[in-house]
């Protein structure tokens, strides 16, 4: 099993521009999650899927629209990038919504300019 | 709001000089106490779930405990191998069906030879 994967690994955007990042899961899990990991911050969450066709909102989700097309992929898009958005980005999934731990995938370096 | 304090944010150990990481909270409804690795450039990797005040857990030279304020992460005998940033979540109901993780910035912990 491959686990989560996230495409693509590093990624230099001008601010204004757009893109989506990938994440995948081989493992069944209903619930996917997207998360930001900023320098002296711990990680913090932008939106999650509680199912296929499901989103919701985290605590970040201003600058960013996400879908859930298929059970195993969860995509997460930036319209028009900002400075503010450069950051590392952790795609992560679990089996259940409360209880269980959450598998996350190796990252994307996100940088604006 | 529910809160995670790490401390110290960084230490460095002797190899084999055993100390413990602290991760203290404040949460509504504890649903759980995660602690993951973190190596560079990589994605948190999952150790332990703690559910409730009292209990234990164990993996190799890492010992989890939690009470009804904290959670401590001993590490017995480090190796240089233990280097990494260790990172403690929890997870308590946000409203609307939701269970989230908040994070503490994490203890980044050096084994020297």
């Amino acid at each position: 099993n491959a686990g989560v994967t996230q495409t693509p690994k590093f990624r230099v955007l001008k601010t204004g521009q757009s893109m989506t990042l990938l994440c995948a899961q081989d493992m069944n899990h209903e619930y996917m999650y997207w998360y930001r990991q900023d320098p002296g911050m711990g990680l913090r969450l932008i939106h999650y899927s509680v199912g296929e066709g499901t989103t919701a909102k985290g605590e970040v989700p201003d600058g960013y629209n996400v879908s859930r097309l298929k059970k195993q992929n969860f995509l997460l898009g930036l319209e028009s990038a900002a400075p503010s958005q450069t950051s590392v980005y952790f795609c992560a999934s679990s089996y259940s919504l409360a209880g269980d731990e959450q598998y996350f995938g190796p990252g994307t370096r996100l940088t604006v300019t | 709001e529910d809160q995670v304090t790490q401390s110290p944010e960084a230490l460095r150990l002797q190899e084999g000089e055993s100390s413990s990481l602290n991760c203290s909270y404040t949460v509504s409804g504890l649903r759980g106490l995660f602690w993951y690795r973190q190596d560079p450039g990589k994605g948190p990797e999952f150790l332990f779930t703690l559910y409730s005040a009292g209990e234990e857990k164990e993996k190799e030279r890492l010992k989890a405990t939690l009470t009804k304020k904290e959670s401590f992460l001993h590490i017995t005998a480090p190796k240089p191998e233990d280097s990494a940033t260790y990172l403690c979540a929890v997870q308590a109901y946000s409203g609307a069906g939701s269970y989230q993780l908040t994070f503490g910035k994490g203890t980044k912990l050096s084994v020297i030879p």
